[in-house]
């Protein structure tokens, strides 16, 4: 199977807190991607990681992709309020090029 | 530059009838991509082009119709609207295909559709 299960799938946390969230696959995948969707908006693509143990950092947010390439977490350090938001993990389908969304974890960030 | 373009912002419809979710992108991208979306459901691929003239389904096709006369638009077609159909729908495009390169995607701001 190529589906992206993450977890959690909801987490309120207040202002000043970290958190992590988690994408998890069954099979390897070549490369993954992570989204934030606003509400009312559409998703925009935060990063792109592709080696394995690769860590990648935007700001307040690390990225870290699997040994295995089978997994991916997203650690956002001092959360904001701006930080509120549906994030996605995507991959693409070995069989048809096309991306593969998890269901999404909604972050909810209190002031 | 717009990016992709969905209109309407939001829709009622009844049982039974039809309407038709514009798509416009003015990036020159080959692929566009429908999705919808539920709570908790992430995003589901409904029809996808590779160009103009060239359309196939995704993983949930049933109920909709695409067409792609023109690079830049892609509307999606709904014929006999139920309530199993109502969703958030997002336009997406991309220049090229994800197996062959670390592609991104473009999203709409999407059209809420109820359908009562």
């Amino acid at each position: 199977t190529q589906l992206l299960e993450q977890s959690p799938q909801f987490l309120s946390i207040q202002e000043g807190e970290n958190l992590t969230v988690y994408c998890n696959s069954s099979s390897v995948f070549s490369s993954l991607q992570w989204y934030r969707q606003e509400p009312g908006e559409g998703p925009v693509l935060l990063v792109t990681v592709v080696t394995g143990g690769e860590v990648k950092k935007l700001k307040r947010l690390t990225f870290q992709f699997g040994d295995a390439r089978k997994d991916s977490s997203l650690h956002i350090t001092a959360a904001q309020t701006g930080d509120t938001g549906l994030y996605l993990c995507a991959r693409s389908s070995s069989n048809t090029g096309k991306l593969i969304f998890g269901q999404g974890t909604t972050l909810q960030v209190k002031p | 530059n717009a990016g992709v373009t969905q209109t309407p912002k939001f829709r009622i419809l009844k049982i039974g009838q039809s309407m038709t979710l514009q798509c416009t992108q003015d990036m020159n991208h080959n692929y566009m991509y429908w999705y919808r979306q539920d709570p908790g459901m992430g995003l589901k691929l409904i029809y996808y082009s590779v160009g103009a003239g060239i359309t196939d389904k995704g993983e949930v096709p049933n109920g909709y119709n695409v067409s792609r006369s023109t690079t830049e638009d892609f509307p999606l077609r709904l014929e006999l609207a139920a309530p199993s159909q109502t969703s958030v729908y997002f336009c997406a495009s991309s220049y090229s295909t994800f197996s062959l390169t670390n592609e991104k995607l473009f999203f709409g701001s999407g059209t809420q559709l109820s359908v009562l």
